[in-house]
């Protein structure tokens, strides 16, 4: 247990579904990250948050929307999403930006796009 | 940019065997270097770093990694393997531009009996 926690943890889609996903953390944390794991891929950052303001958005497709109303939890809205964007979404926190400090990640969300 | 190489894909070791994964980081400047272990549908766990202090670092459940700057090299060992140990591991590096982490592909550990 992290002190991060996703929901929910399998999500099924259409492609033209709309969904968010949720991400808490209870670390007193003041950054948070959304990171994609797809198989056989390295993990790659989409966003980050610090102190509730979007500081890093990594090329990611505007069917993709985060969303940070207070430092403790963290949306990413989905929608018209392409069966591509099936993946592993992960959830993380820091205590701050600086190279030291390090992620925790929550347990996921399972994504699957038909 | 900052970047890290695991090399091995797949790592199988009998129960009790020394646990050697390799990971080998790009790097302009000094870096900082993460282990993660990632167990069947859960998220990564942080298990040690390295943020230019003492060169080996010592982790949760065993494990321990050699900062080695001449090799560019940070390979996490653990000198007598479990079966709990089966998991996906993950070699990160801290990007100086911005703010990820940099993981490799990982790296999947078998442990047989």
């Amino acid at each position: 247990e992290t002190g991060v926690t996703q929901t929910p943890r399998h999500l099924v889609m259409g492609m033209t579904n709309k969904k968010s996903l949720k991400c808490e953390q209870h670390l007193g944390h003041n950054a948070m990250y959304w990171y994609k794991q797809s198989a056989k891929k390295p993990l790659e950052l989409m966003f980050v948050y610090s102190l509730e303001e979007r500081v890093e958005n990594n090329s990611v497709p505007s069917r993709f929307s985060p969303e940070c109303p207070n430092s403790s939890h963290l949306f990413l809205h989905l929608h018209t999403l392409q069966p591509e964007d099936s993946a592993l979404y992960l959830c993380a926190s820091s205590q701050g930006t600086g190279l030291g400090y390090e992620q925790y990640f929550g347990p996921g969300t399972r994504l699957t796009v038909t | 940019a900052q970047s890290v190489t695991q090399l091995g894909s797949h790592v199988s070791v009998s129960e009790g065997a020394l646990v050697l994964l390799r990971c080998n980081y790009s790097s302009s400047v000094p870096p900082y270097l993460f282990w993660y272990v990632q167990y069947p549908n859960q998220g990564l766990q942080l298990l040690l770093k390295y943020t230019s202090a003492a060169t080996l670092v010592k982790g949760i459940n065993g494990f321990e990694a050699e900062f080695k700057k001449s090799e560019t090299s940070f390979h996490l060992t653990k000198p007598s393997a479990h079966m709990s140990d089966a998991a996906e591991y993950f070699c990160a590096v801290r990007s100086n531009s911005g703010y990820a982490l940099n993981f490799g592909k990982g790296t999947s550990l078998l442990v047989t009996p």
